[in-house]
């Protein structure tokens, strides 16, 4: 299995820029995918990374290093509509199985004036 | 373009009854997976399907049982429902690995 940790909470202005860091152990990893959810609405995907380094999209840039077992989403020029839940998955592939994602408990940011 | 599909959008039922949720995954995706969603928690994995073949199970009660049919459409069977079933239930696919999941728009069970 794998452990997921992600900070529960951020908080953040408008304009400003914000880093949400996550961290896994998985014995099978095999891509971290970074996906925001409003309440009550389906996850949507932001950013995927499987090598180390940097994956910029937009205002949303996603890091990784597998050594460390981390990932941190960064995202830029703070709007209010950014205020929601930013999960953090990992694919695993230690079960042998074809690809799973397991979520992290997500991290809620909140966007103020 | 075409997303993933579930139905109904909201449920609700008693407990003790049952209740089956479909999915319908984007088009030549081969893998479903079905989560499941309580209020303010993380989606929890609960079965996934590739090719029409059961590829992986979470924590999946023995009471739930899923199935992925020939055209890829996935159906979750959840019998003998309690209140703590109340929750989103969402179906997700992908097309091979290194690619991202697509989530649908979930389906509200409400166990009253």
């Amino acid at each position: 299995g794998q452990n997921i940790d992600q900070p529960t909470e951020m908080t953040a202005t408008e304009g400003a820029i914000v880093q949400i860091n996550c961290t896994y152990q998985t014995s099978g990893f095999n891509g971290l995918f970074w996906y925001q959810q409003h309440a009550g609405e389906a996850p949507t995907f932001l950013s995927y990374n499987v090598l180390d380094g940097l994956e910029e999209k937009g205002r949303f840039s996603s890091f990784l290093s597998r050594s460390k077992g981390y990932s941190y989403l960064l995202l830029k020029e703070l709007q209010m509509k950014d205020s929601a839940s930013y999960l953090c998955a990992v694919r695993d592939l230690s079960t042998g199985t074809a690809s799973k994602l397991t979520f992290g408990t997500g991290t809620r940011l909140q966007v103020t004036l | 373009a075409a997303g993933v599909i579930q139905s109904p959008r909201h449920l609700i039922k008693e407990k003790r009854e049952t209740a089956t949720l479909k999915c319908y995954p984007i088009p030549r995706h081969d893998t479903v997976y079905w989560y499941q969603q309580g209020p303010g928690q993380d989606p929890q994995f609960l079965i996934s399907f590739y090719e029409k073949m059961q590829s992986d199970k979470g924590s999946i009660p023995d009471r739930f049982s899923a199935q992925q049919f020939s055209d890829y459409h996935s159906e979750l069977n959840m019998s003998s429902l309690e209140l703590g079933d109340s929750a989103l239930y969402f179906c997700a696919s992908t097309q091979g690995e290194g690619t991202e999941a697509f989530f649908g728009q979930g389906t509200r069970l409400t166990v009253v």
